[in-house]
Parts: C-alpha cells; structure tokens; sequence
C-alpha cells in the first residue's frame, strides 16, 4: 500500500514568510509525528498526535510553531515567520495504535529559510 | 536530561565482519526499543524491535536487551557496504501525558569498506 507522503518535496522561502507543510500518513494510522533533522543532526521530535487525544507539544522550539491533524488523518504544520535557523529537513511519520514505536518515515521535506 | 545516549562514532569494520552497535537509556520504565537505519539523504527506516531482555534475531542482525543494565545493542553479522548508514536507536517510554512517545539517540555512522 501507499506509505507515508509530505509536500512539498522542497520549499525555499524568505525569512520571516509563513510555510505550510504537509504530511499523509498510512491510511489506518492513528499515530503521526513530526520531527526536523538538521544537516548532519539528529532527530528532532516536534510534536505527537495519538487518536483523538491531546497532542504532545513538548518538542515545538518556539510558538511560531503549530500543527494540526485535520479528520484523524492528513496533518499541516506550520511554521510563522520563518528564520533561517529553521532550515532543516521536516520529517513526518505515522504508526498504528498497537505498535507505536514501530514508526513509518515519509521522504521529508527540505526547508530552506533565506 | 539526555534519555537515549549512543556512540556517534564513526564505526568502521571491514566486510564480513560483526558490527556492533549500542544503546544506553536512562529511564527504567522504557518499555519498547527500535533500531532503525538511515541511509544519508533518506529517512529513517525501522529494521528491528526488542520488547523483552534478551536475543532477537532476524537474518543477519540481532538485537539485544537488558532492562537492568538499560543497554540495547544491535549486531550486524558479516556486515556488508550497503549496511554502511547511521543507525538510530529509540526507546519507547510510556508516561500518561507523554503518550508513549519515542526517544531517538543520536545516531551511530557505520561504514562497512571492502
């Protein structure tokens, strides 16, 4: 079946601009996450979406930082007035309820803030 | 307070040989543990899980788990170039309002040469 998939692949935008991006995760899971990784860095976790119950926000840097998870499924965030510490590559990843740490990436997307 | 520490390495073994990768966790009630493989300009993908102490095998890695020491190790048995990635451990600990998020470390590079 389709995996987990994010858009945009790449995005480049000026600092202080707004930037959306997506992330479909595997039809079927509750679970989806986000995190960024910086060039050469490791895992950075974002924020946690788990059914219908309160997110864990814990790992967004800043509250220029949101996301949401529209219908249990299709998830945006979105990052306000970018700064050009924010490039990084956004990952997105979804698992199912049962087996929560078995985690399914999407490609990412490349975040370049100028 | 860092959860989940590894080795950045790099590690360097020749082909054929056993890669031996590992994982120290700080809290005791981790119930969950991953390995995952990350390519360099891919995203991570899960190659094993480990819920109770001891051996896992599957194919040429195995993984390993001791909850009293809170060590997890994965080997990789003759070790071929393409095994050569960074390899994530994660832990899994479920604490009510955390809703069981994974903790990645930082990543050991393995490179594998001929």
């Amino acid at each position: 079946g389709a995996g987990v998939s994010q858009s945009p692949s790449n995005k480049v935008t000026e600092k202080g601009k707004d930037v959306e991006l997506r992330c479909d995760p595997i039809s079927g899971h509750t679970a989806l996450y986000w995190y960024r990784q910086s060039l050469g860095q490791g895992l950075e976790f974002l924020i946690y979406f788990q059914g219908n119950s309160a997110p864990d926000k814990s790992g967004l840097p800043s509250d220029r930082f949101s996301a949401e998870r529209t219908g249990g499924s299709v998830s945006t965030l979105t990052i306000q007035r970018t700064q050009q510490e924010d490039s990084a590559v956004y990952l997105c990843a979804s698992s199912s309820t049962d087996r929560v740490g078995e985690q399914y990436f999407g490609p990412g997307t490349r975040l370049t803030v100028t | 307070q860092k959860e989940v520490e590894q080795n950045s390495g790099p590690l360097s073994v020749p082909e054929g040989a056993i890669a031996s990768l590992n994982c120290t966790y700080s809290d005791r009630v981790s119930q969950s543990f991953f390995w995952y493989r990350q390519y360099s300009g891919k995203s991570p993908e899960l190659i094993m899980s480990i819920y109770s102490n001891g051996d896992k095998e599957d194919g040429r890695f195995t993984a390993q788990l001791n909850k009293a020491s809170q060590y997890v190790s994965l080997l990789i048995r003759d070790s071929q170039p393409s095994d050569s990635a960074t390899y994530l451990c994660a832990v899994r600990t479920d604490r009510g309002s955390t809703l069981g998020r994974l903790y990645f470390g930082r990543g050991t590079q393995l490179t594998v040469w001929p």
